[in-house]
Order: C-alpha cells, then sequence, then structure tokens
C-alpha cells in the first residue's frame, strides 16, 4: 500500500517539551515538505526538502526543526521555542505533477 | 517574495448553484495545482495545470490558467453536498522550487 503515514494521529503535550513528528513515505518521493494549518487558515510550509540530506527552510521555519536521513522519513521536531505549537502539521511528498498529503497530526499543547 | 491569493475566503451556496474560486499570484507561475481538503481530513490532488490559457474538466469541474500564467480559477457547476470542503490553489513560480499554497475557499452547500 502505498502512501504517506504520519504518527500519532493526535499528540498532546505540556508546554516547555520537545515533540518529534514522524513522517514516513514509500512512494520514492525525493521532495518532502512539513506544513501547519491553523483553523480556518491555509498551509504555511515550515520546512522542505529536496534530496536526502538537504533541507530548506520555509515560511515559519522558527522554532522548528528537521532531518532527511533516509529518502523515506522527514521527521519534525516542535521545539520549547515554538511560541504557538499547537496545530494540525501536514507532511506531503511530491512528485513532478502533484502533493501527496499524509493524513495530519493534531498536536496540542497546554 | 512569491503570493498566491485566493478569494473568496468563504463561499455558501444553495445546493444546486454554482461556484467559483479565483486564485491569483504576485508573479508567473510555472504551473498551479488545485487540492480540496473535506472537513477533518487532509488536502488531495485534484488537478495540475501548466500550459498558458488551459482550461480543463473533470465532471461538473472546470480549473482554467490564464493567459498570462499569473491566475487561475476553479468553477463547479451544479454543486452537490459532496462538493463540501476547502479548495486550496498552489503555484510553483518560474524561479522557485517549492509550491506556494493559497489560503483557500471553504465551500458550504445549504440544502
Amino acid at each position: 500500500d502505498g502512501g504517506i503515514t504520519q504518527s500519532p494521529k493526535y499528540l498532546f503535550r505540556k508546554e516547555g517539551q520537545n515533540v518529534t513528528l514522524s513522517c514516513e513515505q514509500n512512494l520514492n518521493h525525493d521532495a518532502m515538505y512539513w506544513y501547519r494549518q491553523d483553523p480556518g487558515q491555509g498551509l504555511r510550509l515550515i520546512y522542505y526538502s529536496q534530496i536526502v540530506n538537504d533541507f530548506q527552510k520555509g515560511d515559519i521555519a522558527e522554532g522548528y526543526s528537521v532531518s532527511r536521513e533516509k529518502k523515506e522519513s522527514f521527521p519534525l521536531t516542535v521545539t520549547s521555542a515554538q511560541k504557538n505549537p499547537t496545530a494540525f502539521y501536514l507532511c506531503a511528498s511530491s512528485s513532478i505533477n502533484e502533493q501527496y498529503f499524509g493524513p495530519g497530526t493534531r498536536l496540542t499543547v497546554t | 517574495g512569491q503570493q498566491v491569493m485566493q478569494i473568496p475566503q468563504y463561499q455558501h451556496v444553495q445546493e444546486g448553484e454554482d461556484f467559483t474560486t479565483y486564485c491569483n499570484s504576485s508573479t508567473t507561475l510555472s504551473n498551479i495545482q488545485w487540492y480540496k481538503q473535506r472537513p477533518g481530513g487532509h488536502p488531495v490532488f485534484l488537478i495540475q495545470l501548466v500550459k498558458s490559457g488551459e482550461v480543463k474538466k473533470q465532471k461538473r469541474l472546470t480549473f482554467q490558467f490564464g493567459e498570462a500564467k499569473k491566475n487561475s480559477s476553479l468553477h463547479i457547476t451544479a454543486t452537490q453536498t459532496t462538493d463540501v470542503g476547502t479548495y486550496f490553489c498552489a503555484g510553483l513560480g518560474d524561479r522557485d522550487d517549492k509550491i506556494i499554497f493559497g489560503k483557500g475557499t471553504r465551500l458550504h452547500i445549504l440544502p
């Protein structure tokens, strides 16, 4: 079954803790992306990676970090420096023609 | 930097009425993509337009790419309750290596 998986679907954390969101794809895509979506809002790009061992900051990278050690995996760490971490986080990978999105992780930080 | 504006932000229509959402880029795009996100779901790819003036149809959905490759529209004919969701356009700039999403148009269908 090809696609993108994100886990967990829901995540709850206390303020001040770092948390890592998982994103795995078996589509053999080189490019992967992390977006943040707030209620009623569009998608804002956090980080993206066009190839293994390389990644670039998106529009709202502050307070986040990523790694791309394997083609299949692009984990996102939400650090305690991120001031408003509660949001819906979407991972995507892309072919030339389209982006495939994972089911997302809803992170709540209290 | 490149910006992609989408209007309207919200649209309520009676079932059976038509619906259109518009997308405008501050820079020329090499392609534009459209996505649909159902409530509680994730964005799903609908279509990609590449050529200037291109028009593509998918059943009741008609997608257009402007002649200047800076704007696009999605038109739904005779809306149905299954059309409910948020429609996003996403553009890849001529000189960019990342896709920029519009803020989306949320479509609500009144029965």
